[in-house]
């Protein structure tokens, strides 16, 4: 069974600049966050998506969107990137909801804002 | 106060030792309890997973949790220097959203 998928693996942008990430959950998995990763933070959560609908969002502005289509896959947004949304972002799935609560991590997105 | 607090280490070992993780919370709803392993640019790996109180071993990880004084450890016998990554715990109530520690980088000795 696959695992999730995360693209691209890579990205470097400039300040000003809109960046789109890319998430395939695992097959049957219904739930997808995303989370931001630091080394002085560590783990933040985005946001976490259900069936199409947002039902939770963390503490971040509003410069960071997502959403998620009919077939589960998800896409996030950040625009008007700033130096420190340099990070590595993270997509999780899970089948929360649906009676387990295991979260499945992708390798992430390492994004550089010079 | 953070909901979840784990101490950063680093934590160095030689091989072969038995490694203590631990972590503390304050929420007393979490009942689903995980440990990750992450390795250096890679997604964390779920490790362990636990519901509620006790103990559950798997191969040479123990995880244990005990509810009473909110309090789970991750345990590694036999260490090995495969183990050398940043371990996470994790966990979650009733709600919605997962609560992570900070993580705590081991590093074992050859």
């Amino acid at each position: 069974k696959a695992g999730v998928t995360q693209t691209p693996r890579y990205l470097i942008k400039t300040r000003g600049q809109q960046v789109t990430l890319s998430c395939s959950p695992i097959s049957g998995h219904r739930s997808v966050s995303w989370y931001q990763q630091t080394p002085g933070q560590g783990l933040q959560f985005l946001f976490e998506y259900f069936s199409e609908t947002q039902r939770n969002k963390g503490n971040f502005p509003g410069r960071f969107s997502g959403r998620q289509f009919s077939n589960s896959r998800s896409e996030m947004n950040v625009s008007t990137l700033e130096l420190g949304d340099s990070a590595l972002y993270l997509c999780a799935s899970s089948r929360w909801g649906q009676g387990d609560e295991k979260l499945f991590f992708g390798s992430g997105t390492q994004l550089s804002v010079l | 106060q953070k909901e979840v607090e784990q101490d950063p280490g680093p934590l160095s070992v030689p091989e072969g030792a038995i490694v203590s993780l631990n972590c503390t919370y304050s929420n007393s709803a979490f009942q689903y309890f995980m440990w990750y392993r992450q390795y250096s640019r890679k997604g964390p790996e779920l490790l362990m997973y636990t519901y509620s109180s006790g103990n559950k071993e798997d191969g040479r990880f123990t995880a244990q949790v005990d509810k009473s004084s909110k309090y789970i450890s991750l345990f590694i016998r036999d260490s090995q220097p495969s183990d050398s990554a940043t371990y996470l715990c994790a966990m979650k109530g009733t709600g919605n959203q997962f609560y992570f520690g900070t993580g705590t980088s081991l590093t074992v000795i050859p």
